[in-house]
């Protein structure tokens, strides 16, 4: 069954510090991989996605992620984390090449980002 | 930069009562999708929907949920007769052919069922 994992609920990260995210998907067919950051009342915003090409994708604000095939994951990281950042983060999987698919989301890990 | 628009941000309704979620998608974007969060759970896949049909649907929308683009701006998602168990935050989203494109995600509904 395709299925998304984020095994890290909550994560706090002193500000100006590294971060990683884990994602790990499983998935029948290459996927295209995304991430989601939701802040408080927000919806959720595109952070970077993969479709193909280079394993290491930059997005928005500072975050990049990197697609490892072998191991099936998919994680988020920033080189300094600042206070803004704390939010709820989503890793979510599609079908490749299929548009209209619907998105498989992850439970989500919610960052907190201490002074 | 063009975002997705929901309303109400929050609506309260009671059991079995029908209730319609507004959604505004980008403005030339062409798949429009539904999905819901209950609290403290995934974000869950409703239905999406191409040239004026459902293109794929889940489990979770059966024939209490219905979609329409009654125009060319709005794209909606009605409830027909309310469970408590519907209560949730519902997101409308949107994207360009292609799901290389990712979806873009309008800030929600809350929809509290009493």
């Amino acid at each position: 069954a395709q299925s998304v994992t984020q095994p890290d609920i909550h994560i706090t990260v002193s500000e100006g510090a590294s971060l990683e995210l884990r994602c790990n998907y499983s998935y029948g067919a290459t996927p295209y991989l995304f991430w989601y950051v939701q802040s408080p009342g927000q919806g959720l915003q595109l952070l970077l996605k993969y479709f193909s090409g280079d394993t290491l994708v930059q997005g928005i604000k500072g975050f990049e992620a990197e697609f490892k095939r072998s191991q099936s994951s998919f994680n988020l990281r920033k080189p300094s984390v600042h206070w803004s950042d704390a939010a709820e983060y989503f890793c979510a999987v599609g079908a490749h090449n299929q548009a209209g698919t619907a998105l498989i989301f992850g439970k989500g890990t919610t960052l907190s980002v201490s002074s | 930069e063009p975002e997705v628009t929901q309303t109400p941000s929050h609506q309260v309704t009671q059991m079995g009562q029908e209730v319609i979620l507004r959604c505004v998608p980008i403005s030339n974007h062409l798949y429009f999708y539904w999905y819901r969060q209950i609290l403290g759970q995934k974000v869950e896949f409703l239905v999406s929907f191409y040239n004026n049909e459902i293109s794929e649907k889940s489990e979770i929308f059966d024939d209490q949920f219905s979609v329409e683009r009654p125009d060319g701006s709005n794209f909606t998602l009605k409830i027909r007769s309310t469970k408590l168990e519907d209560s949730a935050m519902y997101f409308c989203a949107s994207s360009f052919p292609g799901a290389k494109w990712g979806q873009y995600f309008g800030p929600g509904t809350r929809l509290l069922v009493l």
